[in-house]
């Protein structure tokens, strides 16, 4: 089955203690990224990749941290994280050169810091 | 920069009514749009997805248009279905030189709510 996936689904942790958010597609896609929603402010895109080894910042990138060695995961680093950071992170891919790139969400992280 | 508003931001019908939700977007230089759905605490499922070329799109009982000169699509919801209920986001992408960057820009959502 064609899937994004995100682990954990739910994280409470506490102010500074690092933390990586996972995620992997099975796709093939070159392009992945992260987006954050928060009440009244939506979806924010956090951190994108064209492809392997190419990242560039979103448009809240302040506190996160990406990298892209393989084609199929895409982990989120928060390495100090921060209560502003409390929020519900969602992963997403699709096939950047294409006609259809429709976007393909993950599940979804609700990650709590106190 | 590219704003999407979404109209109204609540919408409750009851159960068989047909229901219009309004997206519009400030810069029509979008590559594609796409409507998505998303229940509480769960993450996005596409709904359909309009190229900037295309005037509509269909699945099942929903219809999308797009207008791109004016900055607006409609989400069509025929006969609706308490199953319906949930929060209805449109977001658009940005054409960059023919190949999109991918980034999506969403609107606030209307939340929907159908009764029986």
């Amino acid at each position: 089955e064609a899937q994004v996936t995100q682990n954990p689904r739910y994280l409470i942790t506490v102010t500074g203690k690092k933390l990586t958010v996972t995620c992997s597609q099975n796709m093939n896609h070159e392009y992945m990224s992260w987006y954050r929603q928060d009440p009244g402010l939506g979806l924010r895109q956090i951190y994108y990749s064209m492809n392997v080894e190419v990242t560039d910042k979103g448009d809240v990138p302040e506190g996160y941290k990406v990298s892209r060695k393989e084609k199929r995961n895409f982990p989120l680093i928060l390495e100090s994280p921060s209560p502003n950071q409390t929020s519900l992170y969602f992963c997403a891919s699709s096939r950047e050169r294409s006609l259809y790139n429709e976007q393909f969400f993950g599940p979804g992280t609700r990650l709590t810091v106190l | 920069k590219q704003e999407v508003t979404q109209i109204p931001a609540a919408l409750s019908v009851p159960e068989g009514e047909n229901l219009v939700l309004n997206c519009s977007f400030t810069d029509s230089a979008i590559y594609n749009l796409q409507w998505f759905r998303q229940d509480p605490g769960k993450g996005l499922t596409s709904l359909l997805l309009i190229q900037s070329s295309q005037r509509e799109q269909t699945s099942g009982r929903l219809n999308a248009s797009l207008d791109k000169s004016s900055g607006r699509s409609t989400l069509y919801i025929a006969a609706s279905q308490p199953g319906d209920s949930a929060t209805y986001l449109c977001a658009v992408t940005m054409n960059a030189g023919g190949t999109s960057y991918g980034k999506l820009t969403f609107g606030q959502g209307t939340i929907l709510t159908v009764h029986p």
